[in-house]
Formats: structure tokens, sequence, C-alpha cells
């Protein structure tokens, strides 16, 4: 059992919609993550918070808005997307933001644009 | 820049072959280095990890070892399972640089025939 909790585990959305991504955690993690994943590529980097401050945005577009409402919560805003938004979107979790703690991933929500 | 380059894929081997999937990487600091599984549906997986030279990292009979010298960290297993059948990223993080921020290779699918 995986201990970051994604949810919906599907979405499926028009690009005029709003909807949101909500991944937990009760791990006591200080850093989480919102990742993309695209079919046969590796995971690709988006937030990150630290602290529940964000300190890492990879010049991910407007449309995607992160939130971190306290330490055990992340979402992902999501309005106006594109079709090639569709991808999978994985959230994790990691006791801080140094280079010994191993990332701890949710199975993810796989969001489909139409 | 800081790279990870795993053996291209797919990898098909009979139940209880034995198992490598070449893992080389770039780094200008002191990586950790870690391998991710990722079953069919679902998210990543830490299998192993590693945090300095010469440490080798072990899970489900999975091993690795830190090889500063040839800059790698090749995966193995001695007998593989049906079940084993999964994609296996490799991955570094910079604890110099305290972002979290995971490098992974492309990915290398394993596929194991009963």
């Amino acid at each position: 059992d995986t201990e970051v909790t994604q949810t919906p585990k599907h979405l499926v959305m028009g690009m005029t919609n709003k909807k949101s991504l909500k991944c937990e955690q009760h791990m006591g993690h200080r850093a989480m993550y919102w990742y993309k994943q695209k079919a046969k590529k590796p995971p690709e980097l988006m937030f990150v918070y630290s602290y529940e401050k964000l300190s890492i945005n990879e010049s991910v577009p407007s449309r995607f808005s992160p939130e971190c409402p306290n330490s055990s919560l992340l979402n992902l805003h999501l309005h106006a997307l594109q079709p090639e938004d569709s991808a999978l979107y994985l959230c994790a979790s990691s006791s801080t933001t140094t280079g010994f703690s191993p990332l701890h991933f949710g199975n993810g929500t796989r969001l489909t644009v139409t | 820049g800081d790279s990870v380059t795993q053996m291209e894929g797919p990898v098909t081997l009979s139940e209880e072959a034995f198992l490598t999937i070449n893992c080389t990487y770039t780094a200008t600091g002191y990586p950790s280095l870690f391998w991710y599984v990722q079953y069919p549906g679902e998210g990543l997986q830490l299998l192993l990890k590693a945090t300095k030279a010469d440490d080798k990292g072990s899970n489900k009979g999975f091993e690795a070892t830190y090889r500063k010298e040839t800059t790698s960290f090749h995966l193995e297993k001695g007998s593989v399972q049906v079940s084993d059948s999964a994609v296996y990223f490799c991955a570094l993080t910079l604890d110099s640089g305290n972002t979290g921020k995971l490098i992974f290779g492309q990915g290398t699918t394993l596929q194991v025939k009963p």
C-alpha cells in the first residue's frame, strides 16, 4: 500500500473546465512534489514545496496552479488545459529536500483532457 | 549537466534468469543514487538506494553498488520472476543542491516470461 494518497485516480475534463488534484501524506514529511509523466517516459518535475513554501517551479504554465494548505496536503488546480496536458500526474513526498531523502510516490491521477 | 543514462529496453528474460540493467551517471557533486520501479498502472516505488561510494543497496533480491570510479549503479537480480515485470528507473539527486530534485534515466522495461 502506498503511503501517499492521490485522488481522483482518473479524471476526464474539457478544456474549459476547472478541476483539482489532491494529494495527502501522513508520514510527517516536509517536502512535497508534483511530477508529470507521459507514456513510456520518466516523470518530469513540475513543483517542489519545502516546509509548505513553493521552492521550485520548473517553468510550468500558469494553467497549473499548486497549493500546499498544510504539511500533509498538496493540491494541483487545473484550468483551461490543453489536450497535450493529458498525462499521469504523480505526487511525491520526502522527509526533507536533502539528497539523502528518497521520494515516496503516490499512484497518480490519470488525466485526460478532451 | 547532471544526467543518468540507462540501457535501452525492453529487456525480455525467462523466469529464473539473471538480470542486469546498466545505469551510468554524470554529476558535478556527490549524488545519492536510487532505483525506482513502476508496475503497470501504478506510481513509482523506491526499490533501493545508495548515498555514498561503495555502498550497496539491496531489496527484494535486487542489488546495486555505487561505483564512483566507473560512475555506475547497475541493477542486478540473480533470479527474476514474472512478477518483476515492470519499468525500472535509475535516478540521482544531489545533496549539495538541497532541492530534492530527482534526475531520472529514461527507464528500462523488463518483461519476464514464464
